[in-house]
């Protein structure tokens, strides 16, 4: 039972470089988002998307972009790597409607 | 903007005690109000609670909601150091996809 995988699950990475977080579900759920949790603070959404194809902007979208071209797949890109963007990077999926989200084990990435 | 609040911050506590953790929100188009486990990595789903008055129960851990006062607790009734983590809220909307704004938790530690 893999759920919800991320890659990798540590990165350091130098300030204005680029990198993709990788995010794979094997439980056909449509609906998938990315959070990044901050010390002391709750989970803020990024990106998600409601299904293949269709994306949209959470909370803190800024610096990312995401692209949704299968069902399984939700990939992160940070554009150009800043030290605010220091966080840990959880990814999640649900069936959508009214369902519990499924969080992935998280990215810790540092940008030095 | 939605705003989800958890108190308190933080709670020490010893095994065998009962807590309670708070929950409130203002949110517009309230769908559910989901509660969530942090260990060391990812969230796991506890509850997720739509209705009213409802007790939602799971051994030890049981979770209410009032629709109408716009706060959820969770109860932790004998306490094991087993239970130490930090406790996520989360609200899910009608916008944005149903994804989830979250509290920023509180921290459990129970001591032996």
């Amino acid at each position: 039972n893999a759920g919800v995988t991320q890659t990798p699950k540590f990165q350091v990475l130098k300030t204005g470089q680029s990198m993709t977080l990788q995010c794979a579900q094997d439980m056909n759920h449509e609906y998938m988002s990315w959070y990044r949790q901050d010390p002391g603070m709750g989970l803020r959404l990024i990106h998600y998307s409601v299904g293949a194809g269709i994306t949209d902007q959470g909370e803190v979208p800024n610096g990312y972009n995401v692209s949704r071209s299968t069902t399984e797949d939700f990939p992160l890109r940070l554009l150009s790597a800043a030290p605010s963007q220091t966080s840990v990077y959880f990814c999640a999926s649900s069936y959508g409607g009214a369902a519990e989200a499924f969080f992935g084990q998280g990215t810790r990435l540092t940008v030095v | 903007e939605d705003k989800v609040v958890q108190s308190p911050l933080s709670l020490v506590v010893h095994e065998g005690d009962t807590v309670t953790l708070n929950c409130s929100y203002e949110v517009t188009n309230f769908r559910s109000l989901l509660w969530y486990k942090q260990e060391k990595k990812a969230p796991t789903f506890l509850f997720m609670l739509t209705s009213s008055g409802i007790e939602k129960k799971s051994g030890r851990l049981s979770s209410i909601l009032d629709k109408k006062e716009l706060f959820s607790i969770l109860n932790i009734t004998a306490t094991q150091t087993g239970d130490s983590a930090v406790y996520l809220c989360a609200v899910a909307t009608l916008d944005a996809g149903n994804m989830l704004t979250f509290g920023g938790g509180t921290r459990l530690m129970v001591k032996p």
